[in-house]
């Protein structure tokens, strides 16, 4: 089982949708949570952190952490084409500098 | 700041040749990590190097993968003999500082193709 599990999609919606983006975890020991938005053929990158539990909201994103449920949410209010991309959650422990990353879920907004 | 520099930005070799893939990270930055991407397994840390020196190397697949931090601004990762296996995009990623907070920048990687 993988440490962290994300739904690869594709996920499709209309210009102006809600978009929710999850993943599980399985390792207790992750405090630090982390967004990346990956365009095609490029590198992905950083659009959300969080520590431990709680909510973070930045613009039209919304990032959750329910540490007791081992779940990371993110929220895209008013979905624009330019969000379309693939969306990496990332983890880490405490101690070390490794990210643990989900495998990605593809999005797509259609205008 | 031109950020994360790789190259080359595309390589094809053939099964068994030596292939070098380079990086310079954002200038003052402490932390470089080497990251391969595919359909199949997704983003993988292979291995990080702190102020130059490497840290977690427990991801490089197995010894024909090598890498390299001669100095704080240029990395390099070796394939040798490359396998078609091999084949990915290949990421490297700077970061700042640790601990609070982990933001790695991330190069715009080098998407190999071994035949």
């Amino acid at each position: 089982q993988k440490e962290v599990e994300q739904d690869p999609g594709p996920l499709s919606v209309p210009e102006g949708a809600i978009v929710s983006l999850n993943c599980t975890y399985s390792n207790s020991a992750f405090q630090y949570f982390m967004w990346y938005r990956q365009y095609s053929r490029k590198g992905p990158e950083l659009l959300m952190y969080t520590y431990s539990s709680g909510n973070k909201e930045d613009g039209r994103f919304t990032a959750q952490v329910d540490k007791s449920s081992k779940y990371i949410s993110l929220f895209i209010r008013d979905s624009q084409p330019s969000d379309s991309a693939t969306y990496l959650c990332a983890m880490k422990e405490t101690s070390g500098s490794r990210l643990t990353f989900g495998e990605g879920t593809q999005l797509t907004v259609n205008p | 700041d031109a950020g994360v520099i790789q190259s080359p930005r595309h390589e094809v070799t053939e099964m068994g040749q030596e292939v070098t893939l380079r990086c310079k990270p954002i200038s003052g930055h402490d932390y470089l990590f080497w990251y391969r991407q595919t359909m199949m397994r997704g983003l993988e840390l292979l291995i990080y190097f702190n102020n130059n020196v490497p840290i977690d190397d427990s991801g490089m697949p197995e010894d024909r993968f090598s890498a390299k931090m001669p100095n704080a601004s240029f990395s390099t990762l070796k394939i040798q003999p490359s396998e078609p296996r091999d084949s990915a995009v290949y990421f490297c990623a700077s970061s700042p500082i640790r601990g609070s907070q982990e933001t790695q920048y991330f190069g715009p990687g080098t998407r190999l193709l071994v035949l």
